[in-house]
């Protein structure tokens, strides 16, 4: 199956820093990218929907200003936590539709932790 | 009522079992449906993917789409430690790019030694 890249898989940050979580999609190219945020023993909440060149599309209660999302290339987008507070720290997960838009392929998540 | 239902277990078996997981949804568009494995703070990993209704057999999986039900499900047999995850049901209308799935709450297994 397709591979999608995630790094890193934890980071651990100081209250107020902003941290950038890497998604690169490494055998095919993906227009579009979508990101989730996971809580314990929960399912996958759907944050935003990446669009390469263009910006990307927010869920309702989603902080756009606290949840860049940059999609520069058809292989990478980025998550960066702007300002982060302990309520941040989370597991966020990328995704990306395979080379024939049938199969969504994760990478592995990023464990936050806000101090 | 959610799109998906799934029930969340948990589900604790011995080793060797067969093991059922089972969702139901509500939107008869859903055309694209799959099973993904999630170890604990892992990635999801896409375990199963059917098209329309039908089944799927891949080694000790099998997948079972019944579109005219709305009832899929996943059956795993000689169950092994190893198969200890949590199991998310998950299904898509299109496939395009920009084509979003629904999940189930998932199901989390625990094969016991």
């Amino acid at each position: 199956g397709a591979v999608v890249s995630q790094h890193p898989s934890r980071v651990i940050c100081k209250s107020g820093t902003s941290v950038k979580i890497e998604c690169r999609s490494l055998d095919f190219q993906a227009t579009t990218m979508f990101w989730y945020r996971q809580f314990p023993k929960k399912s996958l909440m759907l944050m935003a929907t990446s669009n390469e060149g263009s910006k990307a599309t927010y869920e309702q209660g989603v902080e756009k200003d606290k949840f860049l999302i940059n999609h520069a290339s058809l292989t990478l987008s980025t998550l960066t936590v702007t300002s982060a507070h302990p309520e941040d720290s989370s597991f966020y997960i990328c995704s990306a539709n395979g080379p024939l838009n049938e199969k969504l392929f994760f990478g592995s998540g990023t464990q936050l932790s806000v101090l | 009522q959610k799109e998906v239902e799934q029930d969340p277990g948990p589900l604790s078996v011995p080793e060797g079992a067969i093991v059922s997981l089972n969702c139901t949804y509500s939107n008869s568009a859903f055309q694209y449906f799959m099973w993904y494995r999630q170890y604990s703070r892992k990635g999801p990993e896409l375990l199963m993917y059917t098209y329309s209704s039908g089944n799927k057999e891949d080694g000790r999986f099998t997948a079972q789409v019944d579109k005219s039900s709305k009832y899929i499900s996943l059956f795993i047999r000689d169950s092994q430690p190893s198969d200890s995850a949590t199991y998310l049901c998950a299904m898509k209308r299109g496939a395009t790019s920009g084509s979003r799935l629904t999940f189930g709450e998932g199901t989390q297994l625990t094969v016991n030694p």
